[in-house]
């Protein structure tokens, strides 16, 4: 079956520390996106890619990137980990963009001290 | 710009007693609206969809959903609530190619 699995599942790193988040997905998708949830804000949306080449900016993409060199692996690189950054990530992607139904991963833990 | 807020980030009920959670929307184009769910320390499973067909729209376990344009409003409703509903859930709404969710609602089920 497909799927899209994110790893690692836990991390703790410290403030100043790079720190790449990957997702890997099998439902051969074009567009792929990251998200953090943090209490009482919901999902909200970081970085998504609609293709091999194509990254754009979400809503809170200040301090993170994005690269999209194959179709299946969209990872997240925090440049230097913060504690603002402490949160659970989480992967998706999709294959209609009209009607955008999206599947999601089991998620990241992600704790910067 | 589309927008989703979520009355009440706690809902809690009684086993068998009915689940209504609410969903108010803003879009300046036609919407298509979802209904997600997470179970603690999982990833969001999708309950249902609008994508401009039936207003009512049935979902998985038993949910439903109403699509009110007069009203921007789309909420979840469940007949008769079981304590595996327990959970997290989050409405959203396409827009721009993206999704733009709510904060979500938990909902609580007590025996």
């Amino acid at each position: 079956d497909a799927e899209i699995t994110q790893s690692p599942r836990h991390k703790i790193t410290e403030t100043g520390r790079q720190v790449t988040l990957a997702c890997h997905q099998t439902w051969n998708h074009n567009n792929m996106f990251w998200y953090r949830q943090d209490l009482g804000h919901g999902l909200r949306l970081i970085h998504y890619s609609y293709g091999v080449q194509d990254t754009n900016k979400g809503e809170v993409s200040d301090g993170y990137s994005v690269s999209r060199s194959n179709t299946e692996d969209l990872p997240l690189t925090l440049e230097s980990a913060a504690s603002s950054q402490t949160s659970v990530y989480f992967c998706a992607s999709s294959e209609q963009l009209a009607t955008n139904e999206q599947f999601f991963g089991p998620g990241t833990r992600l704790t910067v001290l | 710009a589309q927008s989703v807020t979520q009355l009440g980030s706690h809902v809690s009920v009684s086993e068998g007693a009915l689940v209504l959670l609410r969903c108010n929307y803003s879009s300046s184009v036609p919407p298509y609206l979802f209904w997600y769910v997470q179970y603690p320390n999982q990833g969001l499973q999708l309950l249902l969809k609008y994508t401009s067909a039936a207003t009512l729209v049935k979902g998985i376990n038993g949910f439903e959903a109403e699509f009110k344009k007069s009203e921007t409003s789309f909420h979840l409703t469940k007949p008769s609530a079981h304590m595996s509903d327990a959970a997290e859930y989050f409405c959203a709404v396409s827009g721009l190619n993206k999704l733009v969710f709510g904060a979500g609602t938990i909902l609580r089920v007590k025996s």
